[in-house]
């Protein structure tokens, strides 16, 4: 079976731009996470969609925003980029959406923002 | 206070040496509670959920105190293949959402 897939691995911004970073959760999963992992952090959330409706938010600004598609996958879009905006970003999927549930992550996007 | 504390190491311990890792959580809603792996550059993966009575896998101990608001991880016969950062993860819920609150880990380095 498939994992969580992310694309692209690699992702090089200047300042300023837009960023678009993908997900396709495991076959069968409805939820999706996005999470930020900069350098010496920890993962930060950011965003939760279930069943194509944005479910929570993490304390980060507006010009983090994303959406699911029918199929579930999930697009995260970065506007207006900074050079913090730089840091791996991590997209999970869980069953169901539940405090219990395993959250499994695919292998992230690298952003670099010059 | 950090949400999800824990020490972040690294932990230097040979091969078949015992080692433990302790998370504090600052939020006493918390209701999950789990250890993620995380590889070197890698995605982080579920190590076990954490349960309120402990549980075992293997080598792999966890315990929960939720009076002191205290996580552990306890590992037996360390393996070159243990080494990794792990992470604590607390779950919250309210309002009909939840989230996930990840420590920044602490890195363990199993020697020869």
């Amino acid at each position: 079976e498939a994992g969580v897939t992310q694309s692209p691995t690699h992702l090089i911004k200047t300042r300023g731009q837009q960023a678009t970073l993908r997900c396709s959760p495991i076959s069968g999963h409805t939820s999706v996470y996005w999470y930020q992992q900069a350098l010496g952090l920890g993962l930060q959330f950011l965003l939760w969609y279930d069943e194509g409706e944005e479910r929570n938010r993490g304390n980060f600004p507006p010009r983090f925003s994303g959406r699911q598609f029918p199929n579930y996958s999930s697009e995260l879009n970065v506007n207006a980029l900074e050079l913090e905006d730089s840091a791996l970003y991590l997209c999970a999927s869980s069953l169901v959406g539940t405090i219990q549930e395993t959250q499994y992550f695919g292998p992230g996007t690298r952003l670099l923002v010059l | 206070r950090k949400e999800v504390e824990q020490d972040p190491g690294p932990f230097n311990v040979p091969e078949g040496a015992t080692v433990a890792f302790n998370c504090t959580y600052s939020n006493s809603a918390s209701q999950s509670f789990f250890w993620y792996r995380q590889d070197c550059r890698k995605e982080p993966k579920l190590l076990m959920s954490v349960y309120s009575s402990g549980n075992e896998d293997g080598r792999f101990t966890a315990q929960l105190n939720r009076a002191s608001q205290y996580i552990s991880l306890l590992i037996r016969d360390s393996k070159l293949s243990d080494s990794a950062t792990y992470l604590c993860v607390v779950g919250v819920s309210g309002a009909g959402s939840y989230q996930l609150t990840f420590g920044k880990g602490t890195k363990l380095s199993v020697i020869p």
